[in-house]
């Protein structure tokens, strides 16, 4: 079955400086990698996703790469603000098989003002 | 209804309680999803729906937890014989066939 790893576990930047959380997978027939943003106590929302024909979609301050060679994908935030703090998840899944993401165990980003 | 909505919030029963749990998935989305959220914030996946057929269910400790979804009723999630692990937070989600999961608000089931 599908493996992701995610790194950091925990990162922490100053208000306005970049963030990066990086994902990598192990099955290459996976196609389709959201991203979810988890604030404390809350649902998991949708932020981005990309699917495995493009390299690269950006959404305002967000953005999202994939390497499908390398088998990575990563997250980049940039300008932090204090309200992007939140455990950020990524996952990868097969659309045509089972539909089931698999999902890396969170960053949790900590923005200080 | 736009959103996946969970009920209830907050569950707590005593150890070797039942717990049911329910979830009303997008109206259009032919997938329903439940997690289990623990401390860790790692995702478990528990059990899957194509409309009310079980899809996957290899997340499912069979021997106490069951789920339904059922025609023109809420999804459900039940556990027979609760035990202190099974304390965590419930999430629902559900899709279109190849789109992004929605998830609920979640249940926090506290087992005491």
């Amino acid at each position: 079955g599908e493996n992701v790893e995610q790194h950091p576990s925990t990162l922490s930047v100053q208000e306005g400086d970049s963030a990066v959380i990086k994902c990598t997978y192990s099955d290459s027939a996976s196609n389709y990698f959201p991203w979810y943003k988890q604030e404390l106590g809350k649902r998991p929302q949708l932020i981005i996703d990309i699917r495995s024909n493009v390299g690269e979609k950006k959404d305002q301050r967000i953005a999202v790469t994939l390497n499908k060679t390398a088998k990575h994908f990563s997250l980049h935030i940039t300008e932090t603000q204090p309200e992007d703090s939140a455990v950020y998840f990524c996952a990868a899944s097969e659309p045509g098989g089972s539909y089931i993401p698999t999902f890396g165990r969170g960053t949790s980003l900590i923005v200080h003002p | 209804g736009e959103e996946v909505a969970q009920t209830p919030k907050h569950l707590v029963r005593g150890e070797g309680q039942k717990a049911k749990l329910y979830c009303a998935p997008i109206k259009g989305h032919s997938y329903v999803f439940w997690y289990q959220q623990v401390l860790k914030n790692e995702f478990k996946f528990l059990i899957s729906f194509q409309n009310e057929n079980v899809f996957d269910e290899t997340g499912m400790p069979k021997e106490r937890f069951s789920a339904k979804c059922l025609p023109n009723s809420p999804c459900s999630l039940e556990i027979q014989a609760t035990k202190l692990e099974d304390s965590a937070v419930y999430f629902c989600a559900s899709s279109p066939a190849g789109g992004a999961q929605h998830f609920g608000d979640g249940t926090r089931l506290s087992i005491l």
